[in-house]
């Protein structure tokens, strides 16, 4: 079955910690994007990638790190400059970054957790 | 910029009641409109979408049309069931700018 599929489901970090949030696709689709989400807000984007090897800053960029090497893969890294990193973080994909009317498909989400 | 005002909750309604949660939208160029779904420590499914003006989209029951005159996009379904509940989200996509644009999302309780 094709899908997005994050690890893991349960993150925990100690703070000065960097931690990777792990994505993977196999949609074949060329863009990709991480949200953070909060409780009772909704969804704010940190980075996204239109095609492999490429990635631009979201909205909330700061703190987070990203990479594209792969076309099924984009790895989120929070690092310890991120000050408040609890959340639950959501991957998505969809099939062209311009495509107005194609939908983002999303992954389960980790929960990210600073203890 | 392009943006999304959804209604604040919670919505809390008794099972087969009609729903409605508001939406509306600001945008330049010619978006298209998302409703997602979001059950309890899950992902955001697809509920349905609207791409261009006058379209309506609809899926399990729930159903949204896109008003180009309003800029609004009501989610809305006839008789709701206690396995509905979940949190809803309004969102644009606009060519312009290739971003997904969310609502705040609106929670939706039904009780039995």
């Amino acid at each position: 079955d094709g899908g997005i599929t994050q690890s893991p489901k349960y993150l925990f970090r100690k703070e000065g910690q960097n931690v990777t949030l792990s994505c993977e696709q196999n949609l074949n689709h060329d863009a990709m994007y991480w949200y953070r989400q909060d409780p009772g807000q909704g969804l704010r984007l940190i980075y996204y990638s239109q095609i492999v090897n490429d990635f631009q800053k979201g909205d909330i960029a700061e703190g987070y790190s990203v990479s594209r090497e792969k076309k099924e893969s984009f790895p989120l890294t929070v690092t310890s400059a991120q000050k408040n990193p609890t959340a639950f973080y959501l991957c998505a994909s969809s099939r062209k970054w311009a495509e107005a009317n194609t939908e983002a498909f999303f992954g389960q989400g980790t929960r990210l957790t600073v203890v | 910029g392009n943006s999304v005002t959804q209604m604040e909750g919670p919505v809390t309604l008794s099972e087969e009641a009609f729903l409605t949660i508001n939406c509306t939208y600001t945008a330049t160029g010619y978006p298209s409109l998302f409703w997602y779904v979001q059950y309890p420590g899950e992902g955001l499914q697809l509920l349905l979408k609207a791409t261009k003006a006058d379209d309506k989209g609809s899926n399990k029951g729930f159903e949204a049309t896109y008003r180009k005159e309003t800029t609004s996009f009501h989610l809305e379904k006839g008789s709701v069931q206690v396995s509905d509940s979940a949190v809803y989200f309004c969102a644009l996509k606009s060519s312009n700018t290739g971003k997904l644009i969310f609502g705040q999302g609106t929670t939706l309780q039904v009780k039995p």
